[in-house]
């Protein structure tokens, strides 16, 4: 079975610090990996996923990650945080050859200080 | 290009009664999931649908189910509701299954 873990429920940044947002996954075949961010009161938006290739996805907003098969984690980087990026982050994984169903982690709520 | 359409975006209902929501996919997108989100669960999984056959269910007890109509609606159903029914429910529509997965703005149900 499938299963996702983020490290930390609640990340706290300066603004213009590195954000990095930590996702391990456990999957016995080779895995999608997705980021999703949640608003307030919203529903979910896609920052970037992985399906096969290059192991640094790059997405929407200067967010990026990385897949590291060896370490099992896709952790979600931005260079410089910005007060916008203040939102809940989720991982998610889905199985190459299986079915639509996402496997969702706890998800890391963002906080971005002046 | 309109995106995912869920109705209603709010609802109130009593324990005891049934309620239905409607998912309105992209135009041309013939997959739709349904995901409940929960503070204490996260997002689970609840079904996926592909051209009316749903090809997936998640671990929900009967009271929960859906379908999908030929135009690519969905509707899913919660029959005697209970107060831990209480949930954001997301609709995901993607082209096909495995596809990239469109996430609408929920509906909020709130059981009383």
């Amino acid at each position: 079975a499938q299963s996702v873990t983020q490290l930390g429920s609640h990340v706290s940044v300066s603004e213009g610090a590195l954000v990095l947002l930590r996702c391990n996954y456990s999957s016995s075949v080779p895995p999608y990996l997705f980021w999703y961010v949640q608003y307030p009161n919203q529903g979910l938006q896609l920052l970037l996923k992985y399906t096969t290739g290059a192991t640094l996805v790059k997405g929407i907003n200067g967010f990026e990650a990385e897949f590291k098969k060896s370490e099992t984690s896709f952790h979600l980087t931005k260079p410089s945080a910005h007060m916008s990026d203040a939102a809940e982050y989720f991982c998610a994984v889905s199985e190459q050859g299986g079915s639509e169903k996402l496997v969702f982690g706890k998800g890391t709520k963002l906080t971005v200080n002046p | 290009k309109a995106g995912v359409t869920q109705t209603p975006r709010y609802l109130i209902k009593t324990r005891g009664q049934q309620v239905t929501l409607s998912c309105s996919p992209i135009s041309g997108h013939r997959s739709v999931s349904w995901y409940q989100q929960t503070p204490g669960q996260g997002l689970q999984f609840l079904f996926e649908y592909f051209s009316e056959t749903q090809r997936n269910k998640g671990n929900f007890p009967g009271r929960f189910s859906g379908r999908q109509f030929s135009n690519s609606r969905s509707e899913m159903n919660v029959s005697t509701l209970e107060l831990g029914d209480s949930a954001l429910y997301l609709c995901a529509s993607s082209l096909a299954p495995l596809a990239l997965a469109y996430f609408g703005p929920g509906t909020r149900l709130t059981v009383t």
